[in-house]
């Protein structure tokens, strides 16, 4: 009965390759979002997605590409992986009566080698 | 630039004290304040605030408002070792209520 899950946990990968992290919501939300938050623990909002509509864009590098294939599913694709990459990445999701009440996935720890 | 600064970065308390973390906010078309406590995995939601001067409280943790003045204050009464964590300011602001996060009070209890 989880209610927001991403996959993978843990994700070690060299500079350059290509990866996935895929993200999930079964509360019947309207509006997902990708955060990064970096070894100084700062988190930073990079993409928001609604009804599969992207809504907000943050200057991100565009080797990051979201897909949202429906409404409960935003995934983050990472083309050309660098080291500066590093960080876990967060989903959340929240309803759209209130955008701000996000609850949060557990996060994808990347590790770029 | 929306900004959102927390003080202190961090906090060693004995269990039992009263804790009260700060949060100053600039932004663009403020919606609400928000404050969410990690641990070690992702942020849970604690509290929305939209209005000045009324107090939202949940057991023994409380905060407060006041939009003239911009910012907003987290008090943890009797504090236990399971209070122990990051407490993480945010602002929704704009049309979209794009969340800015402050950094982060890490909180300690130390029985």
């Amino acid at each position: 009965d989880t209610a927001v899950s991403q996959t993978p946990k843990y994700l070690v990968t060299q500079m350059g390759n290509d990866k996935s992290i895929k993200c999930e919501q079964n509360l019947g939300h309207d509006t997902m979002y990708w955060y990064k938050q970096d070894s100084k623990k700062f988190l930073k909002i990079m993409f928001s997605y609604n009804n599969k509509e992207l809504i907000i864009n943050e200057t991100v590098p565009n080797r990051f590409s979201p897909k949202s294939p429906d409404k409960a599913h935003l995934n983050l694709h990472i083309n050309s992986l660098e080291l500066g990459d590093s960080a876990v990445y967060f989903c959340a999701s929240s309803p759209i009566e209130a955008r701000n009440e996000q609850f949060f996935g557990p996060g994808t720890r990347l590790t770029v080698l | 630039e929306d900004k959102v600064v927390q003080s202190p970065l961090s906090l060693v308390v004995h269990e039992g004290d009263t804790v009260t973390l700060n949060c100053s906010y600039e932004v663009t078309n403020f919606r609400s304040l928000l404050w969410y406590k990690q641990e070690k995995k992702a942020p849970t939601f604690l509290f929305m605030l939209t209005s000045s001067g009324i107090e939202k409280k949940s057991g023994r943790l409380s905060s407060i408002l006041d939009k003239k003045e911009l910012f907003s204050i987290l008090n943890i009464t009797a504090t236990q070792t399971g209070d122990s964590a990051v407490y993480l300011c945010a602002v929704g602001a704009g049309g979209y209520q794009k969340v800015t996060f402050g950094i982060g009070t890490k909180l300690q209890v130390i029985p």
